[in-house]
């Protein structure tokens, strides 16, 4: 079964460092997306990601974040300065068309320390 | 605001016992609505989903759904649970197949003998 492949799947990065969490979605998905889950907490919507621009995003995706599909396959979520809150499992998502159901990566367990 | 409710934080059954798992949702229109189950350390993998037409719907792994509009309800079950059902199981929803979704907080699943 098609699965969504996340990299790294933890990564440990000091508190102002840029970090780069990638994403390969299911090859034939049109629509992609981003969550995190800090620990403890629900699972939150970043960003959406259509026709290679995003279609929404939520309050938390401000301006330290961005998105990129920069080669057809990876689908990508950098952080610029990271901060101690930004600690959290990140998941990427990706999605056939509006009748079909999400498929999750396994995520990347990001660390600010 | 849109919302999705977890009454129950954490439930305890028996191997072999039933389960229902309760999620409400509050939304202006019946949104579309899915069942999450979370492994340690593992993604998101999706039970089932509710889009329309029969209100009971049927997932992965022997769980099933039922949608009541009137109580606003897309509660989880599970006639004879299984050791390897211990989980966190997520219900979420979305305006339309493509859109965001939001998540209830989640109840953990723990399996006894």
């Amino acid at each position: 079964e098609p699965e969504v492949t996340q990299t790294p799947s933890h990564q440990v990065t000091q508190m102002g460092q840029e970090v780069i969490l990638r994403c390969v979605p299911i090859s034939n998905h049109l629509y992609f997306y981003w969550y995190r889950q800090i620990l403890g907490q629900k699972v939150e919507f970043l960003v959406s990601f259509y026709n290679n621009e995003i279609s929404e995003k939520s309050e938390i995706f401000d301006d330290q974040f961005s998105v990129e599909r920069p080669d057809g396959s990876n689908f990508t979520l950098k952080i610029r300065s990271t901060k101690l809150e930004d600690s959290a499992m990140y998941f990427c998502a990706s999605l056939r068309g509006p009748n079909y159901g999400y498929t999750f990566g396994s995520g990347t367990r990001l660390t600010v320390v | 605001a849109q919302s999705v409710t977890q009454p129950d934080i954490h439930i305890t059954v028996s191997e072999g016992a039933s389960l229902e798992l309760r999620c409400n949702y509050s939304y202006g229109a019946t949104p579309y609505l899915f069942w999450y189950v979370q492994s340690p350390g593992q993604g998101l993998q999706l039970l089932l989903k509710y889009f329309s037409g029969d209100t009971l719907v049927q997932g992965i792994k022997g769980f099933e759904a039922e949608f009541k509009r009137s109580q606003s309800s897309f509660n989880l079950r599970k006639p004879s649970v299984h050791w390897s059902d211990a989980a966190e199981y997520f219900c979420a929803a979305s305006n339309f197949g493509n859109e965001k979704l939001t998540f209830g907080t989640g109840t953990r699943l723990t399996i006894i003998p």
